[in-house]
């Protein structure tokens, strides 16, 4: 089954302290990607970074990285530097592939962050 | 700001009713994707369009119905409201046919049964 898991519910850190939201995945597809967007109280769901399973390197956008561990099936959120803005729900996701041909994302249930002044 | 966006941001109907939400894709992309989000959960995948024809669905019942524009643009349609159907409705559009296939999304529409 192709599924996302976000173990941590909630989580805190110091503002200007990194902090790493966790995430595995399961599939059993050879190609698929992986995503990482925030979803600030407002609703909408904001892209924050992508991952190939091809990609040799971790992606890095800006203090957003994604530390991929191919083997582990783990696709972990690192956020360098955190800001006040930065509290909001935060989910990963997995494109998978569906049988009338297009192509889904399947989330985790979300980690809520919290950056404390 | 994705360009995506969905119309009307809130709205309250009644069990049994029948609603439309609206959603207006980037400009550029090809495919609309729409989404359920209950209370406290992860988005569910409801179903794609690309061509203006469906092309995937997820685990949703046939009174959950689409539209797509010759401009991209799109509609949900759910008929015979549930209570269940609280949630927010989120619309993604995307190019298929780029390498990453990112989906950019809209700030939703929450819709309350009552």
């Amino acid at each position: 089954a192709q599924k996302i898991t976000q173990t941590q519910p909630g989580m805190f850190v110091q503002e200007k302290e990194a902090v790493t939201l966790d995430c595995t995945y399961d599939t059993s597809d050879p190609s698929y990607g992986l995503f990482w967007y925030k979803q600030p109280s407002s609703g909408e769901m904001i892209f924050l970074i992508y991952q190939g399973s091809y990609d040799q390197q971790n992606a890095t956008e800006g203090r957003y990285s994604l530390n991929f561990q191919k083997a582990r099936k783990s696709a972990n959120l690192v956020i360098s530097a955190s800001q006040l803005g930065d509290s909001a729900m935060y989910f990963c996701a997995m494109r998978v592939g569906t049988q009338g041909g297009s192509e889904k994302l399947v989330f985790g249930k979300g980690t809520k962050l919290t950056v404390n002044p | 700001e994705t360009g995506v966006t969905q119309s009307p941001t809130h709205l309250i109907k009644t069990r049994g009713q029948q609603v439309t939400l609206r959603c207006s894709s980037q400009s550029g992309h090809n495919t609309v994707s729409w989404y359920q989000q209950a209370l406290g959960q992860g988005p569910q995948f409801i179903f794609q369009y690309y061509r203006e024809e469906e092309n995937g669905r997820g685990n949703f019942p046939p009174r959950f119905s689409g539209l797509q524009f010759p401009n991209y643009s799109s509609e949900l349609n759910v008929n015979a409201l549930e209570l269940d159907d609280s949630a927010l409705y989120l619309c993604a559009s995307s190019f298929r046919g780029g390498a990453k296939n990112i989906q950019y999304f809209g700030a939703g529409t929450r819709l309350s049964v009552l």
